[in-house]
């Protein structure tokens, strides 16, 4: 059974850093992309950001690129995002995404989802 | 960036309706689309990917058609569980984007 496991989210100012885990069971986590999606409160999906299997490539929203910063560690079955200088905008369920590229493109497995609230 | 557009933005069906939720492209990106169902407070499911192919484990009352720019979503004979908001995303090129949602209600 495929698990992704999420932990991070948390209530931060504007203009802190936050960083998100991800920790992914019951796959071959190397073998796959992973992407992060995003749903502000009451609102539709927005994709984050994706990350090839080995790592070696990256792909950011104009919203969140300079900022956030993807990241795995193939050796821990871990995803990573690293949010800095986060705005009000920024607030939202962050989910983790299996991205499978090369059987359809598709967003087939999901986490839980966490919540990150920028406020002062 | 390509846009996905969804109609209705809501619709109101019955038990054993059958429903058709549209997805329109603003680029032609072949076959590279999905669909996913959303029910309050959790996580979005897979339904359909590459257009029309249909995800294990998922009813076979949900059905994909389309390519290019225009595609849709039908849901024959609608149970109470179907009642959920609805997005399709494409996957053609990034920055990957999602329809805005349909929220299909009960009658």
């Amino acid at each position: 059974e495929v698990n992704l496991l999420q932990s991070g989210g948390d209530l931060v100012q504007p203009g802190e850093f936050l960083r998100l885990s991800c920790a992914a069971s019951g796959i071959t986590f190397s073998n796959y992309d992973m992407s992060w999606v995003r749903q502000a409160p009451g609102k539709g999906l927005q994709w984050v950001s994706s990350i090839s299997a080995i790592g070696d490539l990256t792909y950011y929203a104009d919203s969140v690129r300079g900022r956030f910063t993807i990241s795995r560690d193939n050796s821990k079955n871990t995803l990573y995002l690293q949010m800095s200088s986060l705005r009000g905008e920024d607030t939202a369920v962050y989910y983790c995404v299996k991205y499978d590229f090369l059987t359809g493109r598709r967003f087939d497995y999901w986490g839980q989802g966490v919540l990150v609230t920028v406020s002062s | 960036d390509i846009q996905m557009t969804q109609s209705p933005s809501s619709v109101s069906a019955s038990v054993g309706d059958r429903v058709t939720i549209t997805c329109r492209a603003s680029q032609g990106i072949s076959s590279w689309l999905a669909w996913y169902q959303q029910k309050p407070g959790k996580a979005p499911k897979l339904l359909i990917f590459a257009a029309s192919s249909l995800q294990s484990g998922v009813p076979s009352r949900f059905s994909g058609s389309g390519s290019g720019t225009d595609f849709a979503l039908t849901i024959t004979s609608l149970q109470p569980e179907d009642f959920a908001t609805y997005y399709c995303q494409q996957a053609s090129t990034y920055p990957i984007t999602f329809g805005q949602g349909t929220r299909l209600e009960i009658k």
